[in-house]
């Protein structure tokens, strides 16, 4: 079955500076690739997804890299904001089901 | 509806008692997911339900955790007899169809089992 590992558990940064989060991936057969983010006491928020037949995509300050042969991608988020704070899940859908990374708790320091 | 909506939002419970847990999916997605996310921790998968497909239980962590899906629309989760370690937050999710589609979740269950 499909196993998504997540690095690293906790970030903070300064405001204004990017954060990277990375995501590695066991079975090839996976081709579907979202992160979420997950405020205090809410569910998680789709942010930004990727397919598999793409190496790259991009959302005003937030993009997503996929290296299908080293099976990892990223979450890039650049001029981070205190609103940026929140925990972050990678996940990889495989066969019928979506598997999750262990989560980032993402921290934007003013 | 517009979102994904579960309820209650908030359940203690006594250890033992029985617990229901009810989530309203998008109107028109056919796929719906049980997640469980204890403090701190990421989510485990517990249960699928694709249209009128045999759903796939194979996260359900003992015979105590059922949940069923009426009508191909809302779902219920029961957890019978629950125990201490039950307490978490009981997220469910829907999407269209099969596949790779978008996931989209509700604002969870928190249960707390004393």
């Amino acid at each position: 079955g499909e196993n998504v590992e997540q690095h690293p558990s906790t970030l903070s940064v300064q405001e204004g500076d990017s954060a990277v989060i990375k995501c590695t991936y066991s079975d090839s057969a996976s081709n579907y690739f979202p992160w979420y983010k997950q405020e205090l006491g809410k569910g998680p928020q789709l942010i930004i997804d990727i397919r598999s037949n793409v190496g790259e995509k991009k959302d005003q300050r937030i993009a997503v890299t996929l290296n299908k042969t080293a099976k990892h991608f990223s979450l890039h988020i650049t001029e981070t904001q205190p609103e940026d704070s929140a925990v972050y899940f990678c996940a990889a859908f495989y066969g019928q089901n979506f598997v999750f990374g262990p989560g980032t708790r993402l921290s934007v320091l003013p | 509806g517009a979102g994904v909506s579960q309820s209650p939002s908030n359940k203690v419970t006594e250890k033992g008692k029985d617990v229901e847990l009810r989530c309203d999916p998008i109107s028109g997605h056919t796929a719906l997911y049980w997640y469980r996310q204890s403090l701190g921790q990421g989510l485990e998968f517990l249960i699928y339900f694709q249209g009128n497909s045999a759903p796939d239980k194979s996260g359900l962590p003992s015979d105590r955790f059922s949940a069923e899906r009426t009508g191909g629309s809302v779902s219920t989760l029961t957890i019978q007899r629950t125990q201490q370690e039950d307490s978490a937050v009981y997220l469910c999710a829907s999407a269209q169809g099969a596949g790779a589609n978008v996931l989209t979740f509700g604002a969870g269950s928190r249960l707390t089992v004393l």
